[in-house]
């Protein structure tokens, strides 16, 4: 059964770093996801597609800060240089025929 | 620019029906498929509903099936969720999306409430 899992928390500082994760069920590691940002009392905003092999496509206008990696059946989101308004719930997604799936979100919270 | 608008949430009691739109703009609509995801209350995300560019596949989540009908009027450049049946566990912001073909939802609106409640 396809299903992606996320923390449901993570935080860091402002200015730092931080990695959030989401995780394909097993058997569906080479699948493709997307990552959105969902900042309070907002509707989400699609952030990038990343495929399996780490390659990635950024949403128009989204910053450098954001970036993705992938290994294995992990898909990761990187922020750099963590902003205030970078404090959101990050949602994961993925598909297949007849199918889209959300992760549970994790909040993200800046120090 | 790419506009997506939600419209037509409101308080509706268990049973009862409501149909809501979402207007879209700044890019060419029937070249899209579109989807209708919720929100239930502190909760995370949920896909309900896709439609193809020319209405050809049409998919439900199993939670909706039967009570829910997406339909498109690309003339209108709008898209629509007939919701029937209404229950409880309904209750949430529904938001509109762009899929493109990977998959992934590209462009998101920013949502209208159902409140479905006595």
């Amino acid at each position: 059964q396809l299903v992606l899992t996320q923390s449901p928390s993570a935080s860091a500082s402002l200015g730092a770093s931080v990695k959030l994760t989401c995780t394909l069920s097993s058997g569906h590691s080479s699948y493709a996801i997307a990552w959105h940002q969902q900042q309070p009392e907002k509707g989400p905003r699609y952030l990038m597609n990343l495929n399996s092999d780490g390659s990635h496509s950024k949403g128009v206008g989204i910053p450098d800060r954001f970036s993705g990696s992938s290994s294995g059946a992990e898909r990761y989101l990187t922020i750099s240089s963590l902003q205030s308004e970078d404090e959101a719930d990050y949602y994961c997604q993925t598909w297949a025929t007849g199918i889209w799936l959300f992760g549970g979100g994790t909040r993200l919270t800046v120090l | 620019e790419v506009q997506l608008v939600e419209s037509g949430g409101g308080l509706v009691k268990p049973g009862g029906s409501l149909r809501l739109s979402c207007e879209a703009s700044g890019f060419t609509f029937s070249d899209y498929n579109m989807n209708w995801v919720r929100q239930a209350p502190g909760k995370g995300l949920q896909w309900v509903s896709s439609i193809s560019s020319s209405r050809t596949y049409i998919y439900y989540a199993d939670s909706v099936k039967g009570r829910f009908t997406i339909s498109r009027d690309n003339a209108k450049n709008s898209l629509y969720l007939l919701m029937n049946g209404l229950r409880a566990d309904d209750t949430a912001v529904y938001y509109c999306a762009r899929h493109v073909s990977l998959g992934e939802f590209d462009y998101w609106g920013q949502g209208t409430l159902v409140t479905v409640s006595s």
